[in-house]
């Protein structure tokens, strides 16, 4: 059983468009963080959420952490073709080992021009 | 040079095989890690190691072994190989962070295809 379930699994749309992303689980966690993953390269820390209801932003993404720390969510506003790549939402579960990650099985985004 | 490397970037090898990988990293971390991804099944952890005299295991870690050789080296180790141990294996350092914002730094990965 998956403790992080991501949505959609893939999603493919224009250059210009808005998109978001879900991350839920059923667990509590103690913060929440986003990934993105290129072709033959490892996934790259893009941001931490850590206080329930936080917003944060990086550009032309938002991140949302939900109230009760059970969600998360990755909004990007007028996609570019340089968004491609694969997003992966993780965390450590409330009361686990803080270095002890679970990871969702990700979101595979394609941008085309 | 990065700062996180993992030898071999490729592998090819049978069932029944012993193989190693191996993974070095020069951000002065106490924290390594091996997980292996599969298509649509995301990153899971294999194990884990704190410190030097530190193993744990993770989700998968049966058919897996791993050694701490020094702070700064972790190795992967399949005793016998198995086909479906074909992955794409990555191993991540980390520090001790600040509360919950702790980062971990994967590098590039180590594609294993078992005959």
């Amino acid at each position: 059983t998956q403790l992080l379930e991501q949505s959609p699994q893939f999603l493919s749309i224009q250059e210009g468009e808005n998109l978001t992303v879900y991350c839920n689980s059923s667990s509590v966690f103690s913060s929440l963080q986003w990934y993105r993953q290129e072709p033959g390269e490892g996934p790259v820390l893009l941001v931490t959420v850590v206080t329930g209801g936080e917003v944060k932003k990086l550009k032309r993404l938002t991140f949302q952490f939900g109230d009760a720390r059970k969600d998360s969510s990755l909004h990007i506003t007028a996609a570019q073709t340089g968004d491609t790549g694969l997003y992966l939402c993780a965390g450590p579960r409330r009361g686990s080992t803080l270095g002890r990650l679970y990871f969702g099985r990700g979101t595979q985004l394609t941008v085309w021009p | 040079d990065a700062d996180v490397t993992q030898t071999p970037r490729n592998r090819i090898t049978k069932t029944g095989k012993r193989i190693m990988l191996e993974c070095s990293q020069t951000k002065g971390h106490d924290r390594m890690y091996w997980y292996r991804q599969d298509p649509g099944l995301g990153l899971r952890l294999i194990y884990y190691s704190f410190d030097v005299k530190d193993i744990n295991k993770g989700e998968i870690s049966d058919g897996y072994s791993v050694s701490r050789q020094a702070q700064a080296k972790f190795s992967l180790s399949l005793e016998s190989a198995i086909p479906n141990q074909t992955a794409l294996y990555f191993c991540a350092t980390s520090t001790a962070g600040r509360g919950y914002q702790e980062t971990q730094y994967f590098g590039p990965g180590t594609r294993l295809l078992v005959l």
